[in-house]
């Protein structure tokens, strides 16, 4: 199956910082999706990104994919506390099957 | 416009035991995927049922089977519980196979002492 590596596991930042996470793969990746997952909570779809050099922005957010399509990033402008919570990328492997990273776990401090 | 719901909430079985999940895809939707979710760890991709058939499974043991009903609704069943299937299962719905954005349930909780 497909290996899908996030980084970083953990990142504290100062309510006001910005904040980025990364998906890789060593193979090329199909179709990405990015969820959040809030302590306690289920995963809650943020986006999907398909082509190669994809980026898609909302409000505070933005998404990239790759252009080799081997990684894809999830950036954070100004965090605020609700941004606290679980950030996962999925790749879609044969059609039918996403591949969760490990996720990468945000704490803002107020 | 009725979202995903599975019951039950908690659950908490013996080794040895067999259990049953239960899940109530979104209004529109003929997909179901589950998922196992350890704790701090990403959900792990179990099967994926569409249109009432198996359309893809994950790294799992038989022991993990599955139905999906008429109404897109759908069970999942594990077999001779072990320890470590101590988890959080999600099931999460879409449409029309895969590829789309998925939307999950809140998640049944599985203790297995």
């Amino acid at each position: 199956g497909q290996q899908v590596m996030q980084i970083p596991q953990y990142q504290h930042v100062q309510e006001g910082e910005d904040f980025t996470t990364y998906c890789n793969s060593s193979t090329t990746l199909s179709n990405i999706q990015w969820y959040k997952q809030r302590p306690g909570g289920h995963p809650v779809f943020l986006i999907q990104l398909v082509k190669s050099g994809e980026v898609k922005k909302q409000k505070r957010l933005t998404f990239q994919f790759g252009e080799a399509k081997k990684n894809s990033s999830l950036h954070i402008t100004a965090t605020q506390t609700t941004d606290v919570g679980t950030y996962f990328c999925a790749d879609l492997y044969n059609f039918n099957k996403f591949y969760f990273g490990s996720g990468t776990k945000l704490n803002v401090k107020p | 416009e009725t979202g995903v719901t599975q019951s039950p909430t908690h659950l908490i079985k013996t080794r040895g035991q067999q259990v049953t999940l239960r899940c109530s895809s979104q209004s529109g939707h003929n997909t179901v995927s589950w998922y196992q979710q350890a704790l701090g760890q990403g959900p792990q991709f179990i099967f994926q049922y569409y249109r009432e058939e198996e359309n893809g499974r994950g790294n799992f043991p038989p022991r993990f089977s599955g139905l999906q009903f008429p109404n897109y609704s759908s069970e999942l069943n594990v077999n001779a519980l072990e320890l470590d299937d101590s988890a959080l299962y999600l099931c999460a719905s879409s449409e029309s196979g895969g590829g789309y954005e998925q939307y999950f349930g809140p998640g049944t909780r599985l203790t297995v002492t």
